[in-house]
């Protein structure tokens, strides 16, 4: 049965630091998807990332960056610069082949960015 | 283009009465699903369904059901309620294929008195 963790359920940082949310997963199957969600006090989950399990490559959208390790099971999530807005719920999720759209999510990081 | 939209956004129901949720996809996506998100539990899937038909379901007990319209608007049941189910009723939207990245309505915050 497929896992997710996230171990640091919640972090606080000052403006402008850099962080890193962990992100560990367990699955059996040689293909599946890892995903990242972004929930703000509205409560309205935002993605913001896919990744599929033969991409190995690591990402980097403007401040974020994601750094998929097969090897270790990780997913994990920098923010760089942090800012105030970046403050929310993170969460980790996986799917694999065969179940639709399901995803299992991690218990989410807690981010508070101080100004 | 429109996102995905719930109804209602709040609800208040006192135990052993019924609820329906309502959610409908952003126009064009064919698969929506529920999830439930509580404080001890997290986010857990409740089902799928894809041209309605439920095509996955998660460990809840039968009291939670749901449904497909033809139009991919989907509603979801729980019947019999207990404060347990109190919770934020998120759907998700997504395209025909799997592994696709689901789109989120801002949820149903259900409280069961």
């Amino acid at each position: 049965a497929q896992k997710v963790t996230q171990a640091q359920t919640e972090i606080s940082v000052v403006e402008k630091e850099d962080v890193t949310l962990d992100c560990v997963y367990e699955t059996r199957d040689t293909t599946y998807y890892l995903f990242w969600y972004k929930q703000p006090p509205s409560g309205e989950l935002v993605f913001l990332i896919r990744r599929n399990s033969f991409d190995e490559q690591n990402e980097i959208s403007g401040r974020y960056s994601w750094n998929f390790q097969k090897s270790t099971s990780s997913f994990n999530f920098t923010i760089t610069a942090s800012q105030v807005v970046d403050s929310a719920v993170y969460f980790c999720a996986l799917s694999e082949e065969g179940v639709g759209n399901m995803l299992t999510f991690g218990g989410g990081t807690r981010l508070m960015v101080k100004p | 283009k429109a996102g995905v939209t719930q109804t209602p956004r709040y609800l208040i129901k006192t135990r052993g009465q019924q609820v329906t949720l309502s959610c409908s996809p952003i126009s064009g996506h064919r698969s929506v699903s529920w999830y439930q998100q509580t404080p001890g539990q997290g986010l857990q899937f409740l089902f799928e369904y894809f041209s309605e038909t439920q095509r996955n379901k998660g460990n809840f007990p039968g009291r939670f059901s749901g449904r497909q319209f033809s139009n991919s608007r989907s509603e979801m049941n729980v019947s019999t309620l207990e404060l347990g189910d109190s919770a934020l009723y998120l759907c998700a939207s997504s395209h025909d294929r799997s592994y696709n990245e689901q789109f989120f309505g801002p949820g149903t915050r259900l409280t069961v008195l």
